[in-house]
Order: C-alpha cells, then sequence, then structure tokens
C-alpha cells in the first residue's frame, strides 16, 4: 500500500489551496483516509478523517470550519483544502490511511498504518 | 478530548541499552492506543496497535504494554536508527488525540 501528496506549496495569507493524497496498491475505497499537522519541530496534531467513499467525515473541534477534507474514489485521492489560509497554517500535512482494528459504538477504529511522504505548506506575505 | 501526556519529554540512552517511554491518558482508551516512531525528516511509521501488537516488519525489540490509561513503550536494547521521536496516540474516542512525543537521543 502506498499513499503519495503532492509537492510543496507557497501561497500568501487569504489565497485557498486543495492538496492531494493518492492511495495506491490497496483498495482505497475500503479504508479511512486522515490529515495530521505537523508545524515546524512540534508534535502530531489529529485533524480528521473522511470514511470510505466519502460517506462521512470528522473533524478535530481545532480543525472544524477552518479546513475541508474530501475524496474522490474515481482517482483514489483524497484533498484537504483551505479558503482562506493563514501564517499559522505554515505545517507539514500528512495523509495517512487508518485501519479497522475495533469497534468502539457505532464505528470502526484503527491506527493510521501507512503514511504519505507529506505536504509542506508555507502561508508568507 | 482526552489529553495524551507522555513521558520523558527527552531521554538520552546509550546504544544497547534499553529505553521505557510512557504515555498517561487523561480518560480510559480501552486497548485503542497505538505508538509511532518518527525519524529526522521522514513521516511517522506505525510500530504498536491495540497497546501490544507490533506492526509488519517491526522488530521485536519494540514491546507494548499498559491499559487503561497508562500505558508503556519499552525499546530493549537501542541500535543506532532507533533513536527518533516517539508519540503516542489513542483512537479510541473522538477527537483522536496523539501524545506531544518523547525524544530518544544518544547519550
Amino acid at each position: 500500500a502506498l499513499l503519495v501528496q503532492s509537492g510543496a506549496e507557497v501561497k500568501k495569507p487569504g489565497e485557498s489551496l486543495k492538496i492531494s493524497c493518492k492511495g495506491s496498491r490497496y483498495s482505497f475505497s475500503s479504508y479511512r483516509i486522515g490529515w495530521v499537522r505537523q508545524m515546524s519541530g512540534k508534535g502530531l496534531e489529529w485533524m480528521g478523517i473522511i470514511y470510505p467513499g466519502g460517506s462521512k467525515t470528522r473533524y478535530s473541534p481545532s480543525f472544524e470550519g477552518q479546513v475541508f477534507i474530501s475524496v474522490d474514489t474515481s482517482i483514489t485521492t483524497a484533498f484537504l483544502e483551505w479558503n482562506n489560509l493563514k501564517a499559522s497554517d505554515t505545517a507539514m500535512y500528512y495523509c495517512a490511511r487508518q485501519e479497522d482494528i475495533a469497534v468502539v459504538g457505532d464505528s470502526s477504529r484503527g491506527p493510521f498504518d501507512v503514511w504519505g511522504q507529506g505536504t509542506m505548506v508555507t502561508v508568507s506575505s | 478530548e482526552i489529553v495524551l501526556t507522555q513521558s520523558p519529554a527527552t531521554l538520552s540512552v546509550s546504544p544497547g541499552e534499553r529505553a521505557t517511554l510512557s504515555c498517561r491518558a487523561s480518560q480510559t482508551v480501552s486497548s485503542n492506543f497505538a505508538w509511532y516512531q518518527q525519524r529526522p525528516g521522514q513521516a511517522p511509521r506505525l510500530l504498536i496497535y491495540s497497546v501490544s501488537i507490533r506492526a509488519t516488519d517491526i522488530p521485536a525489540r519494540f514491546s507494548g504494554s499498559g491499559s487503561g490509561t497508562e500505558f508503556t513503550l519499552t525499546i530493549s536494547s537501542l541500535q543506532s536508527e532507533d533513536f527518533a521521536v516517539y508519540y503516542c496516540h489513542q483512537y479510541n474516542d473522538w477527537p483522536e488525540t496523539f501524545g506531544g512525543g518523547t525524544k530518544v537521543e544518544i547519550k
């Protein structure tokens, strides 16, 4: 299984951006895809996930309304999108595949077993 | 939101020695808990999931233990490639969360 992310981006505050994460060598529609932020020299932050086929998304409250996660299963690609970038969005962004290991309540859960190489986003005037 | 607190922040260990890393959750996460390794300039890599199950191709010197709110990652004999940052992750509750990381450095 492989996740390949789009290349580094340099944007200005207020601009829009959509980065991508293409899955291959596995059944893309059978797994959730999550997005994780890592600011320079800092730890990992869970942003949100999208369910197989794009049927449902879940966001961390820290990122809800700030980013939009989508998927196009026809091209086995997930996306992370901003409409109004801020300097504080400058970070490395990773996509990752989430396995189904356990059921909690009404949803399957699991770790991130395959990671993309990361997309560096720089927002600067 | 479940807060994961890792300790220590930095661990200085000599090659060949044992390293013990801790992660405490602010509330129970059952066994829905994982550890990742991140080497400089690389993406994270899954080491352990469901508290104690090694991921594919992870060497036996890595082991995980714990339950509920207290978890431990043990590296039995540190190799040069093990000097990295380690993160814990709970996938039991929304939003999922990561710990702040423990950096394992050469003593």
